[in-house]
């Protein structure tokens, strides 16, 4: 069964450091989000990409992070410089441009950020 | 999209069933009610959804309530892997395949 893949699993950094995560959709799947879960929460978009494109980025923190997916296929999220409060789970996902009007989205395991 | 209430956790005995409810009381006509499961650790996972009418997959069933403002899933046989926090999501359909907007969901333990 295709699955979304992710790595590193984890990573441990120190504050004002660069990270950076990656993410490889479920092949086919033009749509691929980034989602930030903060411990006991569920979890909220950062940014989502059709192909190429952002479509939405209106709750990424552009003064430290930024996305990219530049052949439409695997993504990059960066931050720079790293903060304490951004310690998380970074979770990509994609979704099928063959779903139609459902909305099923395909999690990847995703990334546990510690920032020290 | 609706606004969802679900109990913040529940138990449940191993090899019973476990119903999970959601209250969606604003639901509109159109709306789908979506769940997904996150065991600890890992991305969530889809579960199933529905509209209007009872849904059943290899996960699980869907029932939701004739007027629509709530929804009970239902895993006939948990087992100790079925421990995770399950999220209800009510939304739109839609083209655009805007963002899951998860609450903060409700934890099962399936207790041995």
């Amino acid at each position: 069964e295709a699955e979304v893949a992710q790595s590193p699993r984890y990573k441990i950094t120190e504050k004002s450091q660069a990270v950076a995560f990656w993410c490889d959709p479920i092949s086919g799947h033009a749509t691929l989000y980034w989602y930030r879960q903060i411990l006991g929460q569920g979890p909220e978009l950062l940014v989502q990409f059709q192909d190429e494109s952002v479509v939405d980025d209106s709750q990424l923190p552009k003064d430290r992070f930024s996305a990219e997916r530049l052949k439409g296929v695997d993504s990059t999220l960066k931050i720079q410089p790293a903060e304490l409060g951004d310690s998380a789970m970074y979770l990509c996902a994609s979704r099928s441009t063959l779903a139609g009007l459902t909305d099923t989205q395909y999690f990847g395991p995703g990334t546990r950020l510690t920032v020290l | 999209d609706a606004k969802t209430t679900q109990p913040t956790s529940m138990d449940c005995a191993e090899g019973r069933a476990a119903n999970l409810p959601c209250n969606h009381s604003t639901i509109s006509g159109n709306e789908y009610v979506y769940w997904y499961r996150q065991i600890h650790s890992q991305g969530p996972q889809y579960i199933i959804h529905g509209l209007k009418n009872n849904e059943t997959n290899e996960m699980a069933s869907l029932i939701i309530t004739e007027d629509r403002k709530s929804s009970t899933l239902i895993l006939p046989h948990a087992t100790l892997r079925d421990t995770a926090v399950y999220y209800c999501i009510v939304r739109l359909p839609s083209g655009s395949a805007r963002q899951l907007t998860f609450g903060s969901g409700t934890q099962l333990t399936v207790l041995p």
